[in-house]
């Protein structure tokens, strides 16, 4: 089975600064990959996705996350956080060929950004 | 948009207590599932239905059963709510049509005294 790895559980950052966010995934077939965010009081709500393709997807809000297959990576980047970024985000792993069953979420990424 | 409704945003119960959280998505979507949110833990999946009357288990079926009487409906219930069962609850709901993206609900808060 799939597992997924996200190494960061709080991350704090000033307005303005650069973000990244680790996801590892442990998987050696095809996968589909996600990540969602889940702001303060509201549910979680698709920030990008990547199926095929170019391997650097670009999301909603100026996120964007780049699929380096070799390092099971799937990183979410974002060049200048701002206040109201601050929310918990979370790394999701399929496998494309399998159920819908067979999404496998990280324990999340709780970002703090500071005015 | 997709809209996935969950009934009940808060809801405390008694230990002891038979709990139904309900929930309705109106995509006309064949998958929906249950997860639950605990701190550190992300998102465990609970049980997920394929089709009507269709349920597979999850990760911690344990002490949880589903029922999936409608394409649209999918309602979790706690047959014996006990405090370790105090968490926020999560239905979702995708179909292979949208690539299997999974859109979520508000979320249902539930405490077990």
């Amino acid at each position: 089975a799939q597992s997924v790895s996200q190494h960061n559980h709080h991350v704090i950052l000033s307005e303005a600064a650069s973000l990244e966010l680790g996801c590892n995934y442990s998987y050696g077939g095809t996968v589909n990959l996600f990540w969602y965010v889940q702001y303060p009081g509201q549910h979680l709500q698709l920030l990008l996705k990547y199926f095929s393709g170019d391997p650097l997807v670009k999301g909603i809000k100026g996120f964007e996350a780049e699929f380096i297959k070799s390092k099971f990576s799937f990183n979410l980047r974002k060049p200048s956080v701002q206040w109201s970024d601050t929310a918990e985000y979370f790394c999701a792993v399929s496998v494309s060929s399998g159920s819908a069953r067979q999404l496998t979420f990280g324990s999340g990424t709780q970002l703090t950004v500071l005015p | 948009d997709v809209k996935v409704t969950q009934s009940s945003r808060y809801l405390v119960k008694r230990t002891g207590e038979k709990v139904f959280l309900e929930c309705v998505q109106d995509m006309d979507h064949e998958n929906m599932f249950w997860y639950r949110q605990d701190p550190g833990l992300g998102l465990r999946l609970i049980y997920f239905s394929y089709d009507v009357k269709m349920k597979e288990k999850g990760d911690i079926p344990e002490g949880y059963s589903v029922s999936r009487e409608k394409k649209e409906r999918f309602s979790l219930i706690l047959e014996s709510a006990s405090t370790n069962q105090t968490s926020m609850y999560l239905c979702a709901s995708s179909s292979a049509s949208l690539g299997n993206t999974i859109y979520f609900g508000e979320g249902s808060w539930l405490t077990v005294v």
